[in-house]
């Protein structure tokens, strides 16, 4: 199948870390990625990580990837309240163009 | 530069209106697509157009129709639409079989059909 899953909801204080899970299920994906969504813009990328590698770390990003358990993480350190915002993790396979299956998306609240 | 451009930004229609929404990009790309999301939903893919020719279309109703005139844009135009087809729609762009093939969004057109 091409499920990807995410819990709906984090909830976090200013200064703490964040983990956003996602779990796939294609091993054949390439790339996995994050993207992040603030209220009524568009996709920003964040961060993407080859299935080859175990760990990506990029200032405040640290992505991490159980390949066995098909298990993807975010971490952000030092959450901000601009941190705010809807995370959606996708999986996609290149060769061609990139057809990519996301994840319902992750709501992280960030509250003082 | 990684931008990519859509106007208009909002759009309001009528059901039996005629309007075009618009995607650019200078990035070089030469994989496009259309994506339609729904309040507290993904993106869902609509169309991709690879060397400009149209080469997923994911079941989408004929009331949709995407253009792709030159490697740098991609029209989508809409006739007869419904209200059910009030989203925020997206355009993104990729490389083709470059390492990562990172498709790069717009910031959306929010459509309201009355």
């Amino acid at each position: 199948g091409e499920d990807v899953e995410q819990s709906l909801f984090l909830s976090v204080r200013e200064g703490d870390s964040s983990v956003i899970n996602c779990t796939y299920t294609d091993s054949s994906s390439t790339y996995l990625y994050w993207y992040k969504q603030e209220p009524g813009a568009g996709l920003q990328l964040l961060t993407y990580i080859f299935s080859n590698m175990d760990m990506k770390q990029d200032q405040r990003l640290t992505v991490l990837l159980n390949k066995k358990d098909k298990h993807l993480s975010l971490r952000i350190a030092d959450t901000q309240t601009g941190d705010s915002a809807i995370y959606f993790c996708a999986e996609g396979r290149s060769g061609g163009y990139n057809k990519l299956i996301f994840g319902a998306g992750t709501r992280l609240a960030v509250h003082p | 530069d990684t931008e990519v451009t859509q106007t208009p930004k909002h759009l309001v229609m009528g059901m039996t209106n005629k309007k075009s929404l618009k995607c650019e990009q200078h990035m070089g790309h030469r994989a496009m697509y259309w994506y339609k999301q729904k309040a507290k939903k993904p993106p869902e893919l609509m169309f991709v157009y690879s060397y400009e020719k149209l080469s997923i279309n994911e079941s989408v109703p004929s009331r949709f129709s995407p253009e792709c005139p030159n490697s740098s844009l991609l029209n989508l135009h809409l006739h007869a639409l419904q209200p059910e087809d009030s989203a925020l729609y997206l355009c993104a762009s990729s490389q083709i079989g470059s390492v990562a093939d990172t498709q790069y969004f717009g910031p959306g057109t929010r459509l309201t059909v009355l």
